[in-house]
């Protein structure tokens, strides 16, 4: 199963961008790469998923280079609701999530 | 589509009880996983069911814990004999499989408390 890595925290202000990188040495060519969004005392939510290039829907978008060993996701414009914990998955079935990215937006 | 719903919300038991969990998934959904998540820490998988087959258990996945989807509808977690290291939320999701790109939907788990 593919390994992902992802910096433990990010603080940003509110109406910033904010991009986390994820990387995936060993991506298989059948994975994609998934992100999820969680917060305190829920289950996690997919947010956006891509196999190459770029993807964009009306929540983030996620950009992800052409040897595919990394991708980022980019929350633009952040709010203090975006605060939460953000995973990378590189999945082909069910595996952990690791410790995921603890973004904190201030005012 | 109601998303997934997991009963009860909470639970506090003594430890040496046994407990038992329900997912019910999206309906159409043909995948069901449970997941483990402890303070600070990502969900850890434990098994999962393609329909009512259980095709994978995790290590962390002990004797104590069985899970069962007996009509590839809704799922139990059972927790026997438990312990206060069992203290976790529970989590269950579940996918459309049929291709690589089914995400998972999660409901918003089980809080257990082992005293």
């Amino acid at each position: 199963l593919a390994k992902t890595t992802q910096p433990i925290s990010m603080d940003s202000y509110e109406g910033q961008e904010v991009n986390i990188t994820c990387s995936h040495n060993n991506i298989a060519t059948n994975d994609y790469i998934t992100w999820y969004q969680q917060f305190p005392s829920q289950g996690p939510r997919f947010i956006i998923q891509g196999y190459k290039t770029k993807v964009t829907n009306e929540v983030a978008s996620l950009f992800i280079p052409a040897d595919r060993k990394s991708s980022t996701l980019s929350l633009p414009r952040v709010s203090l609701s975006d605060t939460a914990v953000y995973y990378c998955l590189v999945r082909r079935h069910a595996l952990n999530f690791g410790k995921g990215t603890s973004l904190l937006v201030t005012p | 589509d109601t998303g997934v719903s997991q009963n009860p919300r909470h639970k506090i038991t003594k430890r040496g009880q046994n407990v038992t969990f329900r997912c019910d998934p999206i309906s159409e959904h043909n995948r069901l996983y449970w997941y483990r998540q402890t303070l600070g820490q990502g969900p850890e998988f434990l098994t999962y069911f393609q329909n009512e087959a259980q095709l994978e258990k995790s290590r962390l996945l002990s004797d104590r814990f069985s899970a069962e989807r007996p009509k590839g509808s809704f799922s139990t977690l059972e927790i026997q004999r438990t312990e206060q290291g069992d203290s976790a939320m529970y989590l269950c999701a579940s996918s459309l499989e049929g291709s690589y790109n089914s995400p998972l939907h999660f409901g918003n788990g089980t809080r257990l408390t082992v005293t």
